[in-house]
């Protein structure tokens, strides 16, 4: 069984539309992110949920919006997608530190998302 | 500006002999260290980490040392297989924050 899925793995689309990726996480974890790994391979944290609640949003452009429609789910939703969008973008899920949890995150496969 | 940084870009280690990656960071509420592998078309795996009340950590083939002092954390991989070929990240974060800063990685081959 899959810990961490993304869908979709592959997203080609143009400027200016909406897009949206999914994530899924089946380890019974409270908090989940997403990262963003540009073209010079820096992974940087977008959000993170813990129990439903935003509680980090580094800097991201309001076009970027994560949903959380409970526990397990952590989808990103991107509005009038621009040509610096393109990239890998990842989630992830861990337990809390403040649930017991040693910060051991586990990663999704990724998706590949290209702006035209 | 990168708090966390990682400067060797690429590593090439015989099969059997230790691998040493090296990560350094800039931020001194830094109290939590991590180190992810990571294949071509996959997330990163978590591979161990440190609190920064030590100074080393061990897991079978692998050991992360802990240099507050310095800044400096280093991953040993003894003995290194070719298995162990992939990119490694080191993260950190700090108190019950949940924001982990990624170094750029170092890509490891292990040539047997």
């Amino acid at each position: 069984d899959t810990a961490v899925s993304q869908t979709p793995k592959y997203l080609v689309t143009q400027m200016g539309n909406d897009k949206s990726i999914k994530c899924e996480q089946n380890l019974g974890h409270d908090t989940m992110y997403w990262y963003k790994q540009d073209s010079k391979k820096f992974l940087k944290i977008m959000f993170s949920y813990n129990n439903k609640e935003l509680i980090i949003n580094e800097t991201v452009p309001n076009r970027f919006s994560p949903k959380s429609p409970d526990k397990a789910h952590l989808n990103l939703h991107i509005n009038s997608l621009e040509l610096g969008d393109s990239a890998v973008y990842f989630c992830a899920s861990s337990l809390s530190r403040l649930a017991g949890g040693q910060l051991k995150q586990f990663f999704g496969p990724g998706t590949r998302l290209t702006v035209l | 500006d990168q708090q966390v940084k990682q400067n060797s870009p690429s590593l090439s280690v015989q099969e059997g002999r230790i691998s040493i990656l090296n990560c350094d960071y800039t931020n001194s509420m830094f109290d939590y260290f991590l180190w992810y592998k990571k294949y071509p078309a996959e997330g990163p795996t978590f591979l161990i980490s440190i609190s920064s009340i030590k100074d080393k950590n061990e897991d079978g083939r692998f050991t992360v040392f802990l240099n507050k002092s310095a800044k400096h954390l280093s991953l040993h991989i003894v003995p290194s297989q070719p298995g162990d070929s992939a990119v490694y990240f080191c993260a950190a974060s700090e108190g019950y924050g949940q924001n982990f800063v990624f170094g750029p990685g170092t890509r490891l081959s292990v040539l047997p």
